[in-house]
């Protein structure tokens, strides 16, 4: 099993623009999850999922949308991106009852 | 949602010294508190959790407690080693209850064993 995966690793966007960051998951986890880390802080819970066509927003939720079409994927939109948005990005999934949560490697995000 | 404040922010121990680190947390419904250890540039790593039927849990030499009616939980590591030189996040369910339905995070130890 690759676990989950994120793409891209790194990525540069200008104030504005738009992008999608992919995650995957192999594990058949029905839980999803996408944080933001910023320098020196802790992770910040902006959306999950508990199953393919359902979706809840965290505590971070403002300037995000994602779908779940699959089991598989969570895609995370940026629409209009702003400074404010430059942090490192993690996905992650579970499969309750248990909670421990399993880490991609995450995308590294720079607006300018 | 969950508020967990986590302390200290740096701490610095002797190699072969023991190393404490403290949170405590907000809402007296959460059942589940993990601990993550992140290196420079990865992800985070699960190191051990407890739920809230249990005080302590030991996994050789890292052990958690956990205290419900002060709502704090510690996370002490034995016998540092170099390795374990890393940044160290509590979390809690960031949703009344557990895990499942996300974490929020302490800011974070950074760990330094000196040689």
């Amino acid at each position: 099993n690759a676990g989950v995966t994120q793409t891209p690793k790194f990525r540069i966007l200008k104030i504005g623009q738009s992008m999608t960051l992919q995650c995957t998951q192999d594990m058949n986890h029905n839980y999803m999850y996408w944080y933001r880390q910023d320098p020196g802080m802790g992770l910040k819970l902006i959306y999950y999922s508990v199953g393919a066509g359902i979706t809840d927003k965290g505590e971070v939720p403002n300037g995000y949308n994602v779908s779940r079409s699959t089991t598989e994927d969570f895609p995370l939109r940026l629409e209009l991106a702003a400074p404010s948005q430059t942090s490192v990005y993690f996905c992650a999934s579970t499969l309750p009852p248990a909670d421990t949560q399993y880490f991609g490697p995450g995308t590294r995000l720079t607006v300018l | 949602g969950e508020n967990v404040e986590q302390h200290p922010s740096t701490l610095s121990v002797q190699e072969g010294d023991s190393a404490v680190i403290k949170c405590t947390y907000s809402d007296s419904a959460s059942n589940y508190f993990p601990w993550y250890k992140q290196e420079l540039g990865k992800r985070p790593q699960l190191i051990i959790d407890i739920r809230s039927n249990v005080g302590e849990k030991k996994d050789q030499r890292i052990a958690v407690t956990l205290n419900k009616t002060a709502k704090h939980f510690s996370l002490h590591i034995t016998e540092t080693q170099p390795e374990d030189s890393a940044v160290y996040f509590c979390a809690a369910p960031y949703y009344s209850g557990g895990g499942a339905d996300g974490l929020t995070f302490g800011k974070g130890t950074h760990l330094i064993i000196q040689p």
